[in-house]
């Protein structure tokens, strides 16, 4: 069955330093997800991509972070300077129509640690 | 905001037993989704109900849906070992705009 990949798994950086993650979303799926979850949190949604384009950035902090999905497969997320509050997981997600109704497909995540 | 909220936050029950798990909501959707997670894992989709839908099965999950209280209920039966994880109750408001609340830790025992 296909997944949704995403490396690395783990990530430990120092404050100031730059960091980048990247998703590689199911053949086929237009839509892909950029999610932060903080500990004992569900997950927020950081970026939205429909193929190359940004569909909702809304709740990403843009000073700092920044997504790209150049040809519209794969994606980058990246957090330069990297902040000891960006301690979470950064889940990946992606999606495409199944009658008329969308489910995410999730991958296993990159857990961020800042020191 | 998240707008899912569940309840109760954290659920410790023995195996075979039930396990129910309720997300209110505030605002009205088009669906509403459930989904998995284990600890340090991604998310895994279990069930969706459409707001014209009360009730759906799938396995030994059943999901109720009360459009009218804005609230949803996922059963889990005859509970495992291995369904010990975090449930996530995930409101779509249209197309693809989901909003996931904070989650229920079920924990079942041996």
């Amino acid at each position: 069955e296909a997944e949704v990949a995403q490396s690395p798994r783990y990530k430990i950086t120092e404050k100031s330093q730059a960091v980048a993650f990247w998703c590689d979303p199911i053949s086929g799926h237009a839509t892909l997800y950029w999610y932060r979850q903080i500990l004992g949190q569900g997950p927020e949604l950081l970026v939205q991509f429909q193929d190359e384009s940004v569909v909702d950035d809304s709740q990403l902090p843009k000073d700092r972070f920044s997504a790209e999905r150049l040809k519209g497969v794969d994606s980058t997320l990246k957090i330069q300077p990297a902040e000891l509050g960006d301690s979470a997981m950064y889940l990946c997600a992606s999606s495409t129509p199944r009658d008329g109704y969308y489910e995410q497909y999730f991958g296993p995540g990159t857990r961020l640690t800042v020191t | 905001s998240q707008q899912g909220e569940e309840d109760p936050q954290a659920l410790s029950i023995q195996e075979g037993e039930n396990a129910t798990m309720n997300c209110s909501y505030k605002t009205s959707i088009n669906n509403l989704q459930w989904y998995r997670q284990n600890s340090g894992r991604g998310l895994v989709h279990l069930i969706l109900i459409r707001s014209n839908e009360r009730e759906k099965h799938s396995g030994r999950l059943r999901v109720t849906l009360d459009t009218s209280k804005k609230s949803s209920s996922l059963l889990i039966t005859a509970s495992r070992a291995a369904d010990t994880a975090s449930y996530f109750c995930a409101t779509v408001f249209y197309g693809q705009n989901f909003v996931f609340g904070p989650g229920t830790r079920l924990s079942v025992l041996p």
